[in-house]
């Protein structure tokens, strides 16, 4: 049974494009949930979805950030017009159901603007 | 915001047992203790988590107070491979939205030496 798996591992954007950052979440897994750490800080939440559905999303900052979780397929995390300010190592978690269970972590997508 | 409260940093001797102590004051009765650590840049591993009973499994030990205000994670012989940032975390278990969110404070930077 395969990990969370995140891609890429590693993103390097200019300032002004857009980054997608993928979460494939564990087998029967139908919650993620959204983390950014900024270089020598904790882990900040941002976004909380089920299969097809937004439960929380406030971490997100209010402009230039989304996610979705589709039916099918991953789920992504898209920042548009990438500022430097938005280099940070992003995490993405899954669990099978929300409440008394563990939430597997994937190895993150490192974010850098150039 | 975190409602756990850890000391910054820890030293533990190589073969020793790791105490991690954390302290959760205003915990509710449907709130579990979670126990996360992060290698270095990793994505965090799940260690453990229980609810008002103490708790034992391959990685770790959890004694939980029975006011439920305050816990320790034991690790009972350190490695080097042990050091870590570990995160204790109080979570709702009642059902899905928000209640299900992992929130990070900072954590305790524990060092196991030679």
């Amino acid at each position: 049974n395969a990990g969370v798996m995140q891609n890429p591992r590693h993103l390097v954007r200019r300032r002004g494009q857009e980054a997608r950052l993928r979460c494939s979440p564990m087998k029967g897994h139908s919650h993620v949930y959204w983390y950014r750490q900024l270089p020598e800080e904790g882990l900040k939440f941002m976004v909380y979805l089920q299969k097809e559905n937004i439960i929380d999303e406030s971490g997100m900052p209010k402009e230039r950030f989304s996610a979705e979780f589709p039916k099918e397929g991953p789920s992504i995390l898209r920042i548009q017009q990438v500022v430097r300010g938005d280099s940070a190592a992003y995490f993405c978690a899954s669990s099978p159901q929300a409440g008394n269970t563990e939430a597997f972590f994937g190895q993150g997508t490192r974010l850098t603007v150039v | 915001d975190a409602k756990t409260t850890q000391p910054p940093s820890m030293d533990c001797a190589e073969g020793r047992a790791a105490n991690l102590p954390c302290n959760h004051s205003t915990i509710s009765g449907n709130e579990y203790v979670y126990w996360y650590r992060q290698i270095h840049s990793q994505g965090p591993q799940y260690i453990i988590h229980g609810l008002k009973n103490n708790e034992t499994n391959e990685m770790a030990s959890l004694i939980i107070t029975e006011d439920r205000k305050s816990s320790t994670l034991i690790l009972p012989h350190a490695t080097l491979r042990d050091t870590a940032v570990y995160y204790c975390i109080v979570r709702v278990v009642d059902g899905g939205g928000s209640q299900g969110n992992l929130i990070f404070g900072k954590g305790t930077k524990l060092s196991v030496k030679p």
